[in-house]
């Protein structure tokens, strides 16, 4: 597996409290992407980062916000989590856009 | 949608037999790509095409694109148990914002 690693790997949360997920990759990638997996929906991107402090908005960005300080380390945060947000969420990350993806081994979110 | 389209949704088989899926996207690509998840997991990078190739070859995976007819097939000869699994393609479109977008997946279920 490439370096990627996700933390919490599962989580359960009330709605209405802030969540944040970490991504931690050891590729120095300058590609990095928060995607959820619902089903009958396959996979969807949230947002994305090309590079420290750039990041750009997936299909599904609504209620969601990203940060990259550093190559290494990608946040996803859910500033008031809704029942909605419930899923499973993966990081991705690449070395080129449109590149192959490496994943995380993801995250179980579920809002009560 | 640009999502691409796969087929079927499902396919069970038997051990030692051939599995076919296919991909069907809309608009013009850079490259298709193919990706495993197993139960549970992260998706696993499979095999990429890019739009000038017809053919590629991984072990025992085929892939071929026909970019007049905007689809492509995955083969996987002589089945395993350990191929169950669900198979995604994923282009990386001419135009749009999304780096990649990922269909929503063929699950695969090979018997022993």
């Amino acid at each position: 597996d490439a370096g990627i690693t996700q933390s919490p790997r599962h989580k359960v949360t009330e709605t209405g409290t802030p969540v944040t997920l970490r991504c931690h990759q050891t590729e120095n990638h300058r590609y990095m992407y928060w995607y959820r997996q619902d089903p009958g929906h396959g996979l969807r991107l949230i947002h994305y980062s090309y590079g420290v402090k750039d990041t750009d908005k997936g299909e599904v960005s609504d209620g969601y916000s990203v940060s990259r300080s550093k190559t290494e380390d990608f946040l996803l945060t859910l500033e008031s989590a809704t029942s909605s947000q419930t899923s499973v969420y993966f990081c991705a990350i690449s070395e080129s856009r449109g590149g192959e993806q490496y994943f995380g081994p993801g995250t179980r979110l579920t809002v009560t | 949608s640009q999502q691409g389209e796969e087929d079927p949704q499902a396919l069970s088989i038997q051990e030692g037999e051939n599995a076919t899926m296919n991909c069907s996207y809309k608009t013009s690509i850079n490259n298709l790509q193919w990706y495993r998840q197993n139960s549970g997991r992260g998706l696993v990078h499979l095999i990429l095409i890019r739009s000038n190739e017809r053919e590629k070859h991984s072990g025992r995976l085929r892939v071929t694109l026909d970019t007049s007819k905007k689809s492509s097939s995955l083969l996987i000869t002589a089945s395993r148990a350990a191929d169950t699994a669900s198979y995604f393609c994923a282009t990386d479109f001419n135009s749009g914002n999304t780096p990649l977008v990922f269909g929503k997946g063929t699950r695969l279920s090979v018997i022993a």
